[in-house]
């Protein structure tokens, strides 16, 4: 069974500056897809950011990167430029991208992102 | 476009009860998943509809059990509540196998007391 892991229960920032959240899984599979995933108090996940494990570039979204390094079972994200509004629960989830395979989401635990005026 | 709309937003049940959660997806979307949130185990996995036939279902008690209706809208079920049962509950909805990510509601908050 596939495992995400997110080492990091809670991380700071200051505004403007830039924050990298750490996120590891566990698989077998060699094609799936990586998701990070922002939940603010108003408990709605939005998907932040999606990587898929065949490409090798990093996804990126205006100020969100992500650094994929499959091999190293790795997916950190990293928030340039940071906002207020990036407060928030951060999730990295794993999903299969196998036929017959797993379609749910696995998730990290999380990490709580604060971010200080 | 509506998003994933999910009702109620709080409901508070007493042991033994049964619930009914609802969702209505993105309108498009055939694929419903849901998910329970809790402080202590996180996000879980607890079944998946397509085209009204459920494809993966999580490690939950037959408690817990849900459907989809031909417009997509979906349902789930708890009976014989407990303590344990109280969290989040997300649904989510997606246009395929969900290859592009999902779309989160805001979640039903079930309290059983």
């Amino acid at each position: 069974a596939q495992t995400v892991t997110q080492s990091q229960p809670e991380m700071s920032v200051q505004e403007a500056e830039t924050v990298t959240l750490s996120c590891t899984y566990d698989t077998s599979e060699s094609d799936y897809y990586l998701f990070w995933y922002k939940q603010p108090p108003s408990r709605q996940m939005i998907l932040v950011i999606r990587q898929e494990a065949y490409k090798q570039q990093n996804a990126t979204e205006n100020r969100f990167s992500v650094n994929f390094q499959k091999a190293a079972k790795s997916f950190s994200l990293k928030i340039s430029d940071s906002q207020l509004g990036d407060a928030a629960m951060y999730f990295c989830a794993y999903r299969s991208a196998n036929q017959g395979g797993s379609e749910k989401l696995v998730f990290g635990k999380g990490t709580k992102l604060t971010v200080n005026p | 476009k509506a998003g994933v709309t999910q009702t109620p937003r709080y409901l508070i049940k007493t042991r033994g009860q049964q619930v009914t959660l609802s969702c209505s997806p993105i309108s498009g979307h055939r694929s419903v998943s849901w998910y329970q949130q809790t402080p202590g185990q996180g996000l879980q996995f607890l079944f998946e509809y397509f085209s009204e036939t459920q494809r993966n279902k999580g490690n939950f008690p037959g408690r817990f059990s849900g459907r989809q209706f031909s417009n997509s809208r979906s349902e789930m079920n708890v009976s014989t509540l407990e303590l344990g049962d109280s969290a989040l509950y997300l649904c989510a909805s997606s246009t395929d196998r969900g290859s592009y990510g999902y779309t989160f509601g805001s979640g039903t908050r079930l309290t059983v007391v």
